[in-house]
């Protein structure tokens, strides 16, 4: 997980609060990810984006937003947390060139919405 | 048709055995196959990766065999360590989309007996 820091590790917050999770990268890299982690449901993409200030919606996007202000940083954000949105949130960043050889991927966030 | 199918949901095998994970996926502009190997509390590393020009890709005792008939590929470890003991996750993408995304199956928990 070295270059990619996730933060918080864990988190227990309120329905209907909103919650934001942080992603840092040391990598350089251009592309990053936010992905969430479900039993029976692997690994599904929520948001990435491919450039500072330049970010799309993944799959699973509703009710999730993402700002990308500088190429280490990219933060998601639960606009108003629901119980459906207990997860385990994986950030992951990959570099032009580089991304068809693999993400780092970081040590993720525990979200507990209760 | 962006579904990449995973299989078995859990698998048991002795130490010394040969765990065979399969994936299956209907998108034939997916080119480019990646396994990750995670382990508990971290996040997914990458493990091996193919190409569809290859049938057979080797990496000390994991390998991926490929059959780009069948839109079918497998990871194999062969003599199988209790260390393996992680959840794998195949996936795909199109490397030509630009945005490197990542489609993962739901993912396959070994346990490997000593």
């Amino acid at each position: 997980d070295a270059g990619i820091t996730q933060s918080p590790r864990h988190k227990v917050t309120e329905t209907g609060t909103p919650v934001t999770l942080r992603c840092h990268q040391t990598e350089n890299h251009r592309y990053m990810y936010w992905y969430r982690q479900d039993p029976g449901h692997g690994l599904r993409l929520i948001h990435y984006s491919y450039g500072v200030k330049d970010t799309d919606k993944g799959e699973v996007s509703d009710g999730y937003s993402v700002s990308r202000s500088k190429t280490e940083d990219f933060l998601l954000t639960l606009e108003s947390a629901t119980s459906s949105q207990t997860s385990v949130y994986f950030c992951a960043s990959a570099n032009q060139g580089m991304a068809n050889y693999g993400y780092t991927f970081g040590s993720g966030t525990r979200l507990t919405v209760v | 048709q962006q579904q990449v199918k995973q299989s078995p949901q859990s698998l048991i095998v002795q130490k010394g055995g040969i765990s065979i994970i399969n994936c299956a996926y209907e998108n034939t502009a997916f080119d480019y196959f990646p396994w990750y190997q995670q382990f508990p509390g971290k996040g997914p590393a990458l493990l091996i990766a193919i190409r569809p020009d290859v049938s057979e890709k080797k990496e000390g005792r994991f390998t991926i065999s490929f059959n780009k008939s069948a839109k079918q590929f497998s990871l194999h470890i062969m003599d199988s360590q209790p260390g393996d003991s992680a959840t794998y996750f195949c996936a795909a993408s199109i490397s030509g989309s630009g945005t490197y995304k990542y489609i993962f199956g739901t993912g396959t928990r070994l346990k490997v007996l000593a």
